[in-house]
C-alpha cells in the first residue's frame, strides 16, 4: 500500500465550478498536510499547508484535513482557466525529514 | 529575492558517463530536499541535506547516488555511470525550516 493515495483523474470542470481534490494515507504519523499546483514541466509551487487536522482557507482556496479519517481535501472556488494544472498533495511527520506525495490529479478548467 | 535554482535545467549524458545536478537554495534557505519525478508516479524523496550534512538518504539508492551540500557553493546531486533508467526529473527544494517547501525549475535528465 502506498503512503499516500490520489485520484490522478483526469479532471475537467467549467469555469466558475468548484472544484474538490483529495487524497488519502495509511501513516497516522504525518502532522503536516501540504497543496502544491506544478504546470507542466516547472517545477510544483506551495498553495498551502496545514497542521494536524481543520480546515484552512487562502483566497479561492479552502484545505481541509480529517486525521480520524485519514483524507485530506483542497476546495478551489469560482475555478479559473489558469487553474488548469496538476495538484499534489504533501504530507510529512513532526520530524519533517521526509516528504511523501501523490502522484497529482490533473486538472482542466474549461473556459 | 530569486527563487531556487537549478542547472543545467537539460542535461543528456549517455550510459556510463556522470550526471551533476546542481541547487542553489533561497536565500536563507538552510535545508535542501532531492527528489526525482518520473511519468505517473509522483514526486519521490531522494534525500534531505543540511549545511555540510545529510540528514536523511533513506530515499536514495546506495549505489551510484551521491549528494552534498557544501558550507559555500550550490547542493550537488551526483548519479556515476548514469543507466537509462535514471532517465527521470530531478527537483530540488529549499526550506527555511517547517514544512515549507519552494521548488526550483527541475534538471531534465536523458540517458542515451
Amino acid at each position: 500500500q502506498k503512503e499516500v493515495e490520489q485520484d490522478p483523474g483526469p479532471l475537467s470542470v467549467p469555469e466558475g465550478a468548484i472544484v474538490s481534490l483529495n487524497c488519502t494515507y495509511s501513516n497516522s504519523a504525518f502532522q503536516y498536510f501540504m497543496w502544491y499546483r506544478q504546470y507542466s514541466r516547472k517545477g510544483p509551487e506551495l498553495l498551502m499547508y496545514t497542521y494536524s487536522s481543520g480546515n484552512k482557507e487562502d483566497g479561492r482556496f479552502t484545505a481541509q484535513v480529517d486525521k480520524s479519517s485519514k483524507y485530506i481535501s483542497l476546495f478551489i472556488r469560482d475555478s479559473q482557466p489558469s487553474d488548469s494544472a496538476t495538484y499534489l498533495c504533501a504530507m510529512t511527520s513532526n520530524t519533517g525529514n521526509q516528504f511523501y506525495f501523490g502522484t497529482g490529479t490533473s486538472l482542466t478548467v474549461i473556459p | 529575492n530569486a527563487g531556487v535554482m537549478q542547472n543545467p535545467r537539460h542535461l543528456v549524458r549517455r550510459r556510463g558517463q556522470e550526471a551533476r545536478l546542481r541547487c542553489s537554495p533561497m536565500k536563507g534557505h538552510s535545508h535542501v530536499y532531492w527528489y526525482r519525478q518520473l511519468p505517473e508516479e509522483g514526486l519521490k524523496f531522494m534525500v534531505y541535506l543540511q549545511k555540510e550534512n545529510i540528514i536523511d538518504e533513506s530515499g536514495m539508492p546506495k549505489e551510484r547516488f551521491s549528494a552534498e551540500f557544501p558550507k559555500e557553493g550550490p547542493s550537488i546531486l551526483r548519479i556515476q555511470q548514469v543507466v537509462r533508467g535514471d532517465s527521470a526529473a530531478y527537483f530540488c527544494a529549499s526550506s527555511p525550516s517547517g514544512p515549507e517547501q519552494y521548488f526550483g525549475p527541475g534538471t531534465r535528465l536523458t540517458v542515451t
